[in-house]
């Protein structure tokens, strides 16, 4: 099994500022990740496949990007409606898509 | 407008089986570049991917639980149906179907129902 490890599990940020949050696989994945948002009490939400991928009406403050098997979700400034949990999702194999353990970001 | 909606029991006992229904529309259940995946979520914990279903036939399943779930599809009324026996309280958590996309040989979920709340207590 591909284990994602995600840091950090809490992040406390102020509007406006930069945040990044890192997703670590196991093994290799090539570019099989995806990020999704978690409000409280919602369904996940798509943001990211395929690395750096932007879903289609996603804004443009998120990005993707992946070195080596760490790969980064950056929301370049951070917005209100942004404080949410965030996952990354790995699925280099049809049997054996797992999760990160989720990032809350919160208001500092 | 492609839409998933979960539906099943609020409450389960221990021990009994549990079967969820997941309607879709706006999108066919034959497509083969496509399928229908189902997640957990335990209070206040992560994400958990249960199994999904594709055209024609792929079944795939978590590993740890593979012995206790089932994946079906009826296509002709855009439903799919996991059961899951054996049911235990730390089986409790949200349910949610998705779809999911194909990408390389896995997939990502891009559409998710909004999840219906199991309860495990006798």
């Amino acid at each position: 099994d591909i284990q994602m490890t995600q840091s950090p599990s809490t992040l406390f940020a102020s509007v406006g500022d930069r945040v990044s949050i890192t997703c670590r696989a196991s093994q290799s994945i090539e570019s099989w990740l995806a990020w999704y948002q978690q409000k409280p009490g919602k369904a996940p939400k798509l943001l990211i496949y395929e690395a750096s991928n932007l879903d289609s009406g996603v804004p443009s403050r998120f990005s993707g990007s992946k070195f080596g098997t760490e790969f980064t979700l950056t929301i370049s400034s951070l917005q209100p409606d942004d404080f949410a949990t965030y996952y990354c999702q790995q699925y280099n194999s049809y049997s054996d898509l797992t999760f990160g353990g989720g990032t809350r970001v919160e208001i500092k | 407008q492609v839409t998933l909606e979960e539906s099943g029991p609020v409450l389960v006992k221990p021990t009994e089986t549990l079967t969820l229904t997941c309607t879709v529309s706006g999108f066919s259940l034959t497509n083969e570049t496509l399928g229908v995946s189902w997640i957990r979520q335990p209070p206040g914990k992560a994400l958990e991917w249960l199994a999904h279903i594709f055209s024609p036939d792929g079944k795939y399943y978590r590993p740890s639980l593979g012995s206790r779930l089932t994946i079906s599809k009826d296509a002709s009324k855009s439903q799919v149906v996991l059961t899951m026996t054996n049911m235990n309280p730390v089986d409790a958590g949200t349910y949610y179907c998705a779809r999911i996309l194909s990408g390389g040989s896995g997939g990502y979920l891009d559409l998710w129902g909004r999840g219906t709340l199991v309860n495990v207590s006798s």
